[in-house]
Parts: structure tokens; C-alpha cells; sequence
């Protein structure tokens, strides 16, 4: 079945890099997501990547796509404070999306 | 702001309540989705509107029912919940047929059962 694993956390400082891991198990999926969550807040699709592609760049943010060893990863350049919430991967499940566990992001100053 | 408005924003009922969870989205948009999120969890899917007709039910308990009128609103109506019913609700919708539709979410709404 399908299933998207996750690192939970990770914590950076501000400048830094952020890169979040995303492994998933539906070879069929065509498209992978990444959404951002703040405390309180919805879902805020930030940017997703076709399963052809392997790397999708937008200004910070860049996404790189294994195929083979079914990764996508999600990096963040010059990380702020702002950046501090949940990421969510998601793969295609029928028309619907089914999402990791989460990776919870922690940027200090 | 988000393109997908859900209200009310935040809901506590009764376990013998009746109440209803209302999201309109304007994008044109012939997909709608309702997703269920507890605290520090990723969010489950619950049901899926494909041009106004159910689609998809993940096998959700008969005390939620799902209604979607036209293809601008969707509703969820809430029938003796039970506490552990309470959650984060949150609305998607996508433009099907096209690929890389990805799902627009609003902000939820908070419900409380007690």
C-alpha cells in the first residue's frame, strides 16, 4: 500500500540550509507535494514536482526528485524564522493526496 | 489569504448536537475534499466530491455526512459525535483533469466535541 515516511524534526539556525527527507512507496504516483503547515493554519502548498523531473527550483526553494530509491527531498536556502512550521510530503492516492507524518521544523536565531 | 474559506472557524458541540461544517472555494475548481487532522498528525482523508458526486468515502463513521450542493460548497454535517471526533476539519479543493492538480486547503475549522 501506499506510504510516506518522514524524518520528524529538524533544527537549523537562521541562514542556514534546511534539507527535509521524504521517502515514499507508490511507483505510480506522477506528482509529489510539499506543503507547509503554521500552528493554527491550514495546509500551504509550496511547491511540487513531476515524477520525470529530477530537481524543481522556486527562489529558496528547491526540490530534488530519486526515482529509483523513491526520495524526494525539500531544500530551503537561507532559512529564517518564518520558515518555522510542519512540512508535509504528499504523494497522489486516486484523486485525493496521502501525507507523511510531518517534519516539524525548529529555526533559531 | 487562502482561496478555500471554511466556517466556522472553531465549533464546540454536544454529543447530541447537530451541526454542520460549511466550505465554499471559487477557483472553479470540480474536485472537493474533506480531511480530518488531529494534533501532530498528518491529515487523513475522509471524502471526495467529483463533479458534486461522492467519489470517495475512506470508510467514515455514518455520524458525518457530507453533502455537496453545487460545485462552489461543500458541507459536512456532524450528527452525535463523539469526543474523540475532535479535530482539526480541513476543506481541499483541486481542478481535476489536469495533471499536477495539486490540492488547495483552507484554514479548518477547530472542533471541540464534549
Amino acid at each position: 500500500g501506499e506510504d510516506v515516511e518522514q524524518s520528524l524534526f529538524l533544527s537549523v539556525r537562521e541562514g542556514d540550509s534546511s534539507v527535509i527527507n521524504c521517502t515514499y512507496t507508490d511507483s505510480s504516483s506522477t506528482y509529489l507535494y510539499w506543503y507547509k503547515q503554521e500552528p493554527g493554519a491550514g495546509l500551504q502548498l509550496l511547491t511540487y514536482i513531476f515524477s520525470n523531473m529530477d530537481m524543481k527550483q522556486d527562489q529558496r526553494l528547491t526540490v530534488l526528485l530519486n526515482k529509483k530509491d523513491k526520495h524526494l527531498s525539500l531544500r530551503i536556502a537561507d532559512t529564517q524564522t518564518g520558515d518555522s512550521a510542519i512540512y508535509f510530503c504528499a504523494e497522489t492516492l486516486r484523486t485525493a493526496l496521502i501525507f507523511g507524518k510531518g517534519t516539524t521544523l525548529s529555526v533559531s536565531s | 489569504d487562502t482561496e478555500v474559506t471554511q466556517t466556522p472557524k472553531h465549533l464546540v458541540m454536544g454529543m447530541t448536537n447537530k451541526k454542520s461544517l460549511k466550505c465554499e472555494q471559487h477557483m472553479g475548481h470540480r474536485a472537493m475534499y474533506w480531511y480530518k487532522q488531529k494534533a501532530k498528525k498528518p491529515p487523513e482523508l475522509m471524502f471526495v466530491y467529483s463533479y458534486e458526486k461522492l467519489s470517495i468515502n475512506e470508510s467514515v463513521p455514518s455520524r458525518f455526512s457530507p453533502e455537496c450542493p453545487n460545485s462552489s460548497l461543500l458541507n459536512l454535517h456532524l450528527h452525535a459525535l463523539q469526543p474523540e471526533d475532535s479535530a482539526l476539519y480541513l476543506c481541499a479543493s483541486s481542478q481535476l483533469g489536469q495533471g499536477g492538480s495539486p490540492l488547495h486547503f483552507g484554514n479548518g475549522t477547530r472542533l471541540t466535541v464534549t
